[in-house]
């Protein structure tokens, strides 16, 4: 399964972009990168996903390097209520159905 | 609309407890999926169902752990003789075609179970 790896915590100001690395150096094919954000006491809510173009939607953007190998979640103008835990995914060709969550990386917005 | 929706919140139940929670998924959604989360882990993936069938329930942990879906829309997870390990957030996702890798999962807010 293609895996990845995202800093475990980071912290942002208010207002700025937040920028969240994530590396999945053995996706292949028609593997699909999803990005998931989970809120204290909520369940995951979803934010975006992308094959190989960049994409935007009005959460967030996503660019995904050329070789696919890592990737960028961009939140634009971060405000306190983005405060959350944020899941990099790949969704396996064969296992598509199961979302494999990881630890994720806990996104603290400061004032 | 309405997102899934789950009950109870939280339950808290005594050792040994049999325990049912329900998953009311958005309507029209084909693809229901249970998963559990521990604290402080991420959401691990419990079992799937395309409408009433259930196509994969390779994460349930042990055989006390039942999910059903009878008439492919509500779901409920029974838990038979509740021990301390089964504590965890219980969290019900839908989707609306066959689960495929472009098909979103919606997640509820989820079922908290603490086991004394």
């Amino acid at each position: 399964d293609a895996k990845t790896t995202q800093p475990t915590s980071m912290d942002c100001a208010e207002g700025r972009a937040a920028n969240l690395p994530c590396n999945h150096s053995t996706i292949s094919g028609n593997e699909y990168v999803y990005w998931y954000r989970q809120i204290h006491s909520q369940g995951p809510q979803y934010i975006i996903h992308g094959l190989k173009n960049n994409e935007t939607n009005e959460m967030a953007s996503l660019i995904i390097t050329e070789d696919r190998k890592s990737s960028t979640l961009i939140l634009p103008h971060a405000t306190l209520r983005d405060t959350a835990v944020y899941y990099c995914i790949v969704r396996v060709r064969g296992n598509d159905y199961k979302l494999s969550f990881g630890a994720g990386t806990t996104v603290t917005v400061r004032a | 609309g309405a997102g899934v929706s789950q009950s109870p919140r939280y339950k808290v139940a005594k050792r040994g407890q049999d325990v049912a929670l329900r998953c009311d998924p958005i309507s029209g959604h084909v693809s229901l999926f249970w998963y559990q989360q521990a604290l402080g882990q991420g959401p691990e993936f419990l079992t799937y169902f395309q409408n009433e069938a259930q196509l994969d329930k390779s994460g349930l942990p042990s055989d006390r752990f039942f999910a059903e879906r009878p008439e492919g829309s509500v779901s409920t997870l029974k838990i038979q003789r509740t021990q301390q390990e089964d504590s965890a957030v219980y969290l019900c996702a839908s989707s609306l075609s066959g689960g495929g890798r472009t098909d979103t999962q919606y997640f509820g807010p989820g079922t908290r179970l603490t086991v004394l």
